[in-house]
This record gives C-alpha cells, sequence and structure tokens, in this order.
C-alpha cells in the first residue's frame, strides 16, 4: 500500500519563476494538506483541500494556490517565487481530519 | 504561528539512556501528536494523545499529557544511535484538527 507520494524530490528555480509541485495520497485518504519548512523551523500550513476545495488556509500570500483533482492528487502552485520560499514543501493525506500521513517532500531551492 | 513550543532545542546523549522533550502549547487543544523527521525529510507520525488522555505508550515510547500546565513530554527509553533524529509535537485546536507544529527538538544519539 503506497504511502503518500510527492515529486519532484528536488528543485532548483529562479526569482520570479513559478513553481508546481504534486501529491498523491495514501490509498483511501481524501483530505491532502500542505505544509511549508524553513531550514530549522518546523512546519507551516500553507492550505488544505477536501472534496476539490480549499476548506482551510493559513497565513500565506495569494502566490501560494493550489488545486486537488477528482482522485484526490493534488497541486501546490507558487508564483513569482522568492528567495525566502526554499524550503521544504511536505504534503500530508488524511481522511476527513484524521489519520496525518506525510510524504517525503520536495525540497525547493530558489536561485 | 506556533501553537506548541519544544524544549531542549537540542539534545545530546549517550546510546542506552533515556531522552526526555517537552512541548509546551497556548490554547486548549483537541489532540497532540509527536513526531520523527530524519536528515529534513518526510515526518514520521509516532503517537497522539487526545486531550482526555495522561498517558500513552508505544513501546519504547512513553508520552504524557498534563492540560492544565499546558504540556506534553515524550520520553524515549534506551536510546539507540538509529533515534538520532529531530522531533516535533503537534497540536489541533477547536474544529480545524489542522496539526499546527512547534519548532522540534533536535535529538542526537551517540553509540
Amino acid at each position: 500500500d503506497a504511502g503518500v507520494t510527492q515529486s519532484p524530490t528536488h528543485l532548483i528555480k529562479t526569482r520570479g519563476q513559478q513553481v508546481t509541485l504534486r501529491c498523491s495520497p495514501k490509498s483511501g485518504h481524501d483530505t491532502v494538506s500542505w505544509y511549508q519548512q524553513a531550514l530549522g523551523q518546523g512546519p507551516q500550513f500553507i492550505f488544505q483541500y477536501y472534496e476539490e476545495e480549499e476548506r482551510q488556509r493559513g497565513n500565506f500570500p495569494d502566490r501560494f494556490s493550489g488545486h486537488q483533482f477528482p482522485n484526490y492528487s493534488s497541486e501546490l502552485n507558487v508564483n513569482a517565487l522568492l528567495l525566502g520560499d526554499s524550503a521544504l514543501y511536505l504534503c500530508a493525506s488524511s481522511k476527513y481530519s484524521y489519520g496525518y500521513t506525510f510524504g517525503s517532500g520536495t525540497r525547493l531551492t530558489v536561485v | 504561528s506556533q501553537q506548541g513550543e519544544e524544549d531542549p532545542q537540542a539534545l545530546s546523549i549517550q546510546e542506552g539512556e533515556n531522552a526526555t522533550m517537552n512541548c509546551s502549547y497556548k490554547t486548549s487543544i483537541n489532540n497532540l501528536q509527536w513526531y520523527r523527521q530524519n536528515s529534513g525529510r518526510g515526518l514520521v507520525h509516532l503517537i497522539l494523545i487526545r486531550s482526555n488522555e495522561r498517558e500513552k505508550h508505544s513501546g519504547r515510547l512513553r508520552v504524557t499529557l498534563d492540560t492544565s500546565k499546558k504540556s506534553s513530554s515524550l520520553l524515549i527509553t534506551a536510546s539507540r544511535a538509529a533515534d538520532t533524529a529531530s522531533y516535533f509535537c503537534a497540536t489541533d485546536r477547536g474544529g480545524s484538527y489542522i496539526p499546527t507544529f512547534g519548532r522540534g527538538t533536535s535529538l542526537i544519539v551517540h553509540p
């Protein structure tokens, strides 16, 4: 039984560019949450998707947007990248609000 | 924003010793969870304790929760070099049930 799958594993982008990160949830899970983890910090909640709608959002600017597809997979998009967006981006899936399972993350470096 | 704060920030012990990490939080919670993270990769769920529980065990792990003091502790007994990792507490509150993380404790277990 596959857990949460994130792609790509690593990514290098230039300031001002746009990036899309992908997440496939664990089998049986219907909710996807995204977190940003800066070096040496704890994960910060970006937003959560359920039934293809953004259900909750953390304190992140509109440059951060997302999408959930009918198969429950999700994308995180970040526009107009800043150096400060360099971080590990973690996806977590759950069955509604229970049983959060995290993926291995995407390491984004903005240069 | 950080809801939980772990203490100490860093802990260095010898193999076979016990490791104790603490987490304090600010507002009433539904649940408190502990996660482990190896080398900046994905988070692994260790244990969940509900607000009406006081203690839980899982293998070499023991978690306590004191809601009057708004604090929790994670005890790892007979530590191993493989326990070297960062440990995070995460709380959820109100109707959200979305885990909010602290900054973590970095544990190093020397063989």
